[in-house]
């Protein structure tokens, strides 16, 4: 069974440049999370996903950052503009939804770097 | 705020020792404390995780140690070897499918 599967894996881009990320979770997997790692952090969540329902977002920048599950099935993940502060590992994860199986399955994560 | 506290940021261990990594939480709410393995350059992969029903889970070298009154869970990892060397994250949830709450992380080195 494949994985959670990111795009691209890294990115470099100026500041004030748009930038997306794409993911696709695990086939089935109702439940789609976007985090944000900062360089020796744990992640932590911008956006969560229950099919295409955007259920909890309250930590994403919406001033610049956008997301969109339309199908209820792969995400992107748009920051415009991008600034310096940017720069993380922006990772994906899905989980099955169902009651009491809490597991969040993560992808390889995109090392975004702004300059 | 951070959710969970995690300690030691690093930690050292000889091949053939026990690492030990502490997390605390202050939200009762919890019900669901995960550890995740995180290699370079790879995502958070789960290790192994607990609910606050049990006071201790094992699975092979690998054991969570739960405090519920004292609000802290452990991970110890006996006869660590090499291929343990990652950062190992713990993490707390509320009800299923909700956010975790990561801690900063445990850089782990087994010296061969």
């Amino acid at each position: 069974e494949a994985g959670v599967v990111q795009s691209p894996r890294y990115k470099i881009i100026e500041k004030k440049q748009p930038v997306a990320f794409w993911c696709n979770p695990i086939s089935g997997h109702n439940t789609l999370y976007w985090y944000l790692q900062n360089l020796g952090q744990g992640p932590e969540l911008l956006i969560r996903y229950e099919n295409e329902e955007a259920v909890d977002d309250s930590q994403l920048p919406k001033d610049r950052f956008s997301a969109e599950r339309l199908k209820g099935v792969d995400s992107t993940l748009k920051i415009q503009p991008a600034e310096l502060g940017d720069s993380a590992v922006y990772l994906c994860a899905s989980s099955s939804g169902l009651a009491g199986v809490d597991t969040q399955y993560f992808g390889p994560g995109t090392r975004l770097t702004v300059l | 705020q951070q959710q969970v506290k995690q300690s030691p940021q690093s930690l050292i261990v000889q091949k053939g020792g026990i690492s030990i990594i502490n997390c605390a939480y202050e939200n009762t709410a919890f019900d669901y404390f995960p550890w995740y393995q995180q290699f370079p350059g790879k995502g958070p992969a789960l290790l192994i995780a607990i609910r606050p029903d049990v006071s201790e889970k094992k699975e092979g070298r690998f054991t969570i140690s739960f405090n519920k009154s004292a609000k802290q869970f452990s991970l110890h990892i006996m006869d660590s070897q090499p291929g343990d060397s990652a950062t190992y994250f713990c993490a707390a949830s509320k009800n299923t499918g909700n956010q975790f709450y990561f801690g900063t992380g445990t850089s782990l080195t087994v010296i061969p």
